[in-house]
């Protein structure tokens, strides 16, 4: 069965990076697109990119261009997202979850990791 | 940016009852809405895609509709099981791809 097992919890500091993996397993890693959502404490669904395995071509939400980077490891089939100059705010579950493929259409997100929680405090 | 609103925020309601919950669209998006439940300290877990069809699994007293910009979820018979947060997510007009606030279902 498809599972996305992501890395466990981290804490930062302010202005510090985090690295977050997410291990696919169950299907073909490079078919179907992964993206990244987060979800600050008591709060909604945040979209934040995705990336496309086969190319490791990326689609970004513009509030975290220029400090986000989401890349991939085919021969493992893990996906990584990495925010750097961390800040209070970014205090979150960030979630993998993977779009329904072909690579080729815009479709659901039907499976979901397990989340990792991202704390930054001094 | 296509921004998702749900209504209501709390629904409170009695088990056996039937909860409707709306999810409307700032501009058209056709049938590419999905649903999702949340439970705490949980991921979400799709219910509903492309509007109306059910994902495997999901028991056949969620139902969705609608199209274009007005959708609705309705679960005719609420489960124990059914108290959660329920989210509603457009992925037509990308990026980005957009969630609503979320309607929790809580017992009454």
């Amino acid at each position: 069965q498809v599972q996305l097992v992501q890395s466990g919890a981290e804490v930062r500091k302010p202005g510090a990076s985090v690295k977050v993996s997410c291990k696919a397993s169950g299907y073909i890693f490079s078919g179907y697109h992964i993206h990244w959502v987060r979800q600050a404490p008591g709060q909604g669904l945040e979209w934040m990119g995705r990336i496309n395995p086969t190319s490791g071509g990326a689609n970004y939400a513009q509030k975290f261009q220029d400090r986000v980077a989401m890349t991939r490891d085919t021969s493992i089939s893990t996906a990584y997202l990495e925010l750097s100059r961390l800040k209070s705010d970014d205090t979150a579950v960030y979630f993998c979850a993977r779009e329904q493929g072909p690579l080729n259409m815009i479709l659901h997100f039907d499976n979901w990791g397990q989340g990792t929680l991202v704390t930054v405090s001094s | 940016e296509t921004v998702m609103t749900q209504s209501p925020a709390t629904l409170s309601v009695s088990p056996g009852e039937r909860a409707t919950l709306s999810c409307r669209a700032s501009q058209n998006i056709n049938y590419n809405l999905a649903w999702f439940q949340q439970k705490p300290g949980q991921a979400p877990r799709l219910l509903i895609y492309g509007a109306s069809t059910r994902a495997t699994g999901i028991p056949a007293r969620f139902s969705g509709s609608g199209s274009g910009a007005e959708f609705t979820l309705t679960i005719s018979s609420l489960q124990s099981d059914d108290f959660a947060v329920y989210f509603c997510q457009q992925y037509y007009n990308w990026p980005p791809w957009t969630f609503g606030q979320g309607t929790k279902v809580e017992i009454k």
